[in-house]
């Protein structure tokens, strides 16, 4: 069973700054998601990531298989970015992968 | 972009009585979830399904639980008899194969009174 964990559970920062969120997992994994979950609760999918580095705008998505560990960094905040992020990792089942989640991590981007 | 759908976004219902859950999934996608979260705890996987079949289910999906997809386009969740402790916001998701990204629902909050 993989077990996923994220740090820092809380994050508060100014506007501006750079923002790193950290995800490790314990079983070896093919590819691994980043989630943002806004406060009225919807999910979406960031980035699915296997090995390296992505690039979305202003979010960045890296990981080391090695390792067992991803991070996400976020740069030049804004309050707009504030929401839970979540790491979640891949059970490969018959017919299927599920998903399981890290407990997320709160950022709050102040002006 | 296209979107998983789900409706109603928020059910308040009695203790005892069912609910069904429904969601669009995105049409060319070929594997279906639910998640479900209760206040201020993880994401939790509840049971996929793909051709027409359970293909996980997770111990909390006991058999007050059960799922469909009785068109083609809707995939449905229904709770036969909704305790106190099935409230959550309840997650669609779908992937267009076994690996694949997925595309989550805005979730449908549960409230169990």
């Amino acid at each position: 069973k993989n077990e996923v964990e994220q740090s820092p559970q809380n994050l508060t920062a100014q506007e501006g700054e750079f923002i790193t969120i950290n995800c490790s997992y314990s079983v070896g994994i093919s590819a691994l998601h980043w989630l943002q979950q806004h406060p009225g609760g919807g999910i979406v999918s960031l980035f699915m990531l296997s090995s390296g580095k992505k690039k979305h705008g202003r979010l960045i998505a890296t990981i080391n298989i090695q390792e067992k560990h991803s991070s996400l960094h976020i740069t030049a905040s804004h309050p707009r970015d504030s929401a839970v992020y979540i790491c979640a990792v891949p059970s490969l089942i018959q017919g299927a992968q599920k998903l399981v989640f890290g407990q997320g991590t709160r950022l709050t981007i102040n002006p | 972009e296209p979107e998983v759908t789900q409706t109603p976004s928020h059910q308040v219902t009695q203790m005892g009585q069912e609910v069904i859950l429904r969601c669009v999934p995105i049409s060319n996608h070929l594997y279906f979830y639910w998640y479900r979260q209760i206040l201020g705890q993880k994401v939790e996987f509840l049971v996929s399904f793909y051709n027409n079949e359970i293909s996980e289910k997770s111990e909390i999906f006991d058999d007050q639980f059960s799922v469909e997809r009785p068109d083609g386009s809707n995939f449905t969740l229904k709770i036969r008899s909704t305790k106190l402790e099935d409230s959550a916001m309840y997650f669609c998701a779908s992937s267009p194969d076994r690996v694949g990204g997925y595309t989550f629902g805005s979730g449908t909050r549960l409230t169990v009174v």
